[in-house]
């Protein structure tokens, strides 16, 4: 069974310092990954996606991530915080499915990113 | 439509009250899905549809959830005899196909059980 693990609940950095959302996850096949960010009040926006070829893949708003299959991780960074990137990030895995498709989304709990002045 | 809709964005209502969430999906996607938010579960995946059909309903809590979907458009989910455990957020979203293209998401439906 797939399954998803965001270490660390709530993370507070100060506005120009390295964002490092953490995720690992266990999947018995090649895995799907994503990241998706929340702002209050609002549904889920993908922020980037892993699906084959370049590891290190790069997203909206300045974020990238880096899928390690010898760690089974796929962390988010960012250089430089930004206010406007205060949200919920979450964390998804999915199985390749009938050629190549992926399946339904397992989610990690997410991780609360304050930032500060 | 521009996005994924959701109505309504707001429900109150008593335990033991049937409730009906709406989720209309982005124009041409095929695939809908929902998922339910709560307080210390995070994001759980419910079911999905793809076209009219719903092949897994693994998701769903218990008996009392129910979803349809008819002309491929506009899905319902009803919950029967609420709960206070049911109070969440309930999130759809769409995507071109199963398995093909990214889901993208509805604001949400905040369902309170008092």
């Amino acid at each position: 069974a797939q399954s998803v693990t965001q270490l660390g609940s709530h993370v507070s950095v100060s506005e120009g310092a390295l964002v490092l959302l953490r995720c690992n996850y266990s999947s018995s096949v090649p895995p799907y990954l994503f990241w998706y960010v929340q702002y209050p009040n609002q549904g889920l926006q993908l922020l980037l996606k892993y699906t084959t070829g370049a590891t290190l893949v790069k997203g909206i708003n300045g974020f990238e991530a880096e899928f390690k299959k010898s760690e089974t991780s796929f962390h988010l960074t960012k250089p430089s915080a930004h206010m406007s990137d205060a949200a919920e990030y979450f964390c998804a895995v999915s199985d390749q499915v009938r050629g190549g498709s992926q399946g339904n989304l397992i989610f990690g709990k997410g991780t609360k990113l304050s930032v500060k002045p | 439509g521009a996005g994924v809709s959701q109505s309504p964005s707001n429900k109150v209502t008593e335990k033991g009250k049937d409730v009906e969430l709406r989720c209309d999906p982005i124009s041409g996607h095929t695939a809908l899905y929902w998922y339910r938010q709560s307080l210390g579960q995070g994001l759980e995946f419910l079911i999905y549809f793809q076209g009219n059909s719903a092949p897994d309903k693994s998701g769903l809590p218990s008996d009392r959830f129910s979803a349809e979907r008819t002309g491929g458009s506009v899905s319902t989910l009803t919950i029967q005899r609420t709960q206070q455990e049911d109070s969440a957020v309930y999130l759809c979203a769409s995507s071109y196909e199963w398995g093909v293209g990214p889901q993208h998401f509805g604001d949400g439906t905040r369902l309170s059980i008092l």
